[in-house]
């Protein structure tokens, strides 16, 4: 089936630095992949996405590069604040069965400190 | 402007009550879901329709049923509550097909005595 697997952290930065949060997937088809944030208290945003392989995904700083030979979605920010601090999901949507499944990973909680 | 909202934010009830999860989309969106969060688990899925009248069991599903009368609305009911349905519950909408992104509501926190 298919899955996602994202580093759970916490992961704790200075501000500042730059953030590299891994994401790998394993789908049967030609999935979309998305990155969405949660802050506290809050339901989840969507932060980017790409829905086919080569695709670069970017919003507020943040990227993020479907690769298709490596199975691979890593969220990168060159420049953390304070602000980013949250948890954030890596996703899927697979169109290869019926209708619209969404696989999440299990999110990376990050901590920026000023 | 559209949006998903949720009632109530918060809910406290007792084990064996009945409880409903309301849920409200004004995007007009033909798909809507129901997930659950738990820490350690991340999102799971318990209940999602592709429209009206349809529904459909996702992978928690055992103790929770849900409705769909209206494209609007999807609420989720819990039976008979019990302590491990203690969780935050999120609905989400989306656009038919199935590369379109979903949007969040702000969550439900449940609590069950």
């Amino acid at each position: 089936g298919n899955s996602v697997t994202q580093m759970e952290g916490p992961v704790t930065l200075s501000e500042e630095a730059f953030l590299t949060i891994n994401c790998t997937y394993t789908a049967t088809g030609y999935p979309s992949l998305f990155w969405y944030v949660q802050y506290p208290g809050e339901g989840l945003q969507l932060l980017l996405k790409a829905t086919k392989a080569d695709d670069k995904g970017s919003n507020k700083g943040f990227e993020a590069t479907y690769r298709k030979e490596t199975t691979s979605f890593h969220l990168e920010k060159g420049s953390v604040q304070v602000s980013d601090s949250a948890v954030y999901f890596c996703a899927l949507s697979d169109p290869g069965g019926y209708g619209q499944n969404f696989v999440f990973g299990p999110g990376t909680r990050l901590s920026v400190l000023p | 402007d559209a949006e998903i909202t949720q009632s109530p934010r918060h809910k406290i009830t007792e084990t064996g009550r009945q409880v409903t999860l309301a849920c409200h989309q004004t995007w007009n969106h033909n798909n809507m879901f129901w997930y659950r969060q738990d820490l350690g688990h991340g999102l799971r899925l318990i209940h999602y329709s592709y429209g009206v009248q349809d529904t459909n069991k996702g992978e928690v599903s055992d103790g929770y049923s849900v409705s769909r009368s209206n494209t609007e609305d999807l609420p989720l009911t819990l039976e008979s509550a019990a302590s491990s349905q203690t969780s935050v519950y999120f609905c989400a909408s989306s656009e038919s097909g199935p590369l379109n992104e979903q949007f969040f509501g702000p969550g439900t926190r449940l609590t069950v005595l």
